[in-house]
């Protein structure tokens, strides 16, 4: 199956600071990715979707502000978290599809922590 | 508006015994499901699918999942459970466009030796 790929694996970053995740599709080329959010024994959230060359769609409740996506290639997805809190400290999955009408692939995932 | 239900957020087997973990789905249209299972701190592996055709779907480790139209359910089943499939599973839905999966709150499969 096609892969997606995350990169920080995990990140520790100071309260304050900011901190980029990528979600890059290695095989094939992404024209939607999907970003989620997961808490501690809880399942994921969708956050926002984003489609390349276009700004992402924030699902209800998520600060586009404080969590800013760019999809600016077909093959590369960036979430910023600005100004970390603790309380962002989360779980955070990427998926990525190439057409409607296929599955999305999860990527490892990332694991951020802030102190 | 599509929704999942997983029933049983724990389900404890021992090993050898039959697994079946429950998950029923609500969609206003043709839905696409999932199963995938996540290994702790570990992203999302698909263990199987329905899009369309054979409502028996066979996936990887040796599960399986029925789609039931009828009971909006699709319960993901293996006969005999191995320690290392003891992880989270979640069901998920999308749509027959693929643009959003919604999942369900998951359930963590326990393997008592």
């Amino acid at each position: 199956g096609a892969v997606v790929s995350q990169h920080p694996s995990w990140v520790i970053c100071k309260s304050g600071t900011s901190v980029k995740i990528e979600c890059r599709s290695l095989d094939f080329q992404a024209t939607t990715m999907f970003w989620y959010r997961q808490f501690p024994k809880q399942s994921l959230m969708l956050m926002a979707t984003s489609n390349e060359g276009s700004k992402a769609t924030y699902e209800q409740g998520v600060e586009k502000d404080k969590f800013l996506i760019n999809h600016a290639s077909l093959t590369l997805s960036t979430l910023t978290v600005t100004s970390a809190h603790p309380e962002d400290s989360s779980f955070y999955i990427c998926s990525a599809r190439y057409r409607e009408n296929t599955e999305a692939f999860f990527g490892q995932g990332t694991r951020l922590t802030v102190v | 508006a599509q929704s999942v239900t997983q029933l049983g957020s724990h389900v404890s087997v021992s090993e050898g015994a039959l697994v079946l973990l429950r998950c029923n789905y609500s969609s206003s249209v043709p839905p696409y499901l999932f199963w995938y299972v996540q290994y702790p701190n570990q992203g999302l592996q698909l263990l199987l699918k329905y899009t369309t055709g054979a409502t028996l779907v066979k996936g990887i480790n040796g599960f399986e999942a029925e789609f039931k139209k009828s009971e909006t359910s699709f319960h993901l089943t293996k006969p005999s459970a191995h320690m290392s499939d003891a992880a989270e599973y979640f069901c998920a839905v999308s749509d027959t466009g693929g643009f959003k999966t919604i999942f369900g709150a998951g359930t963590r499969l326990f393997v008592k030796a």
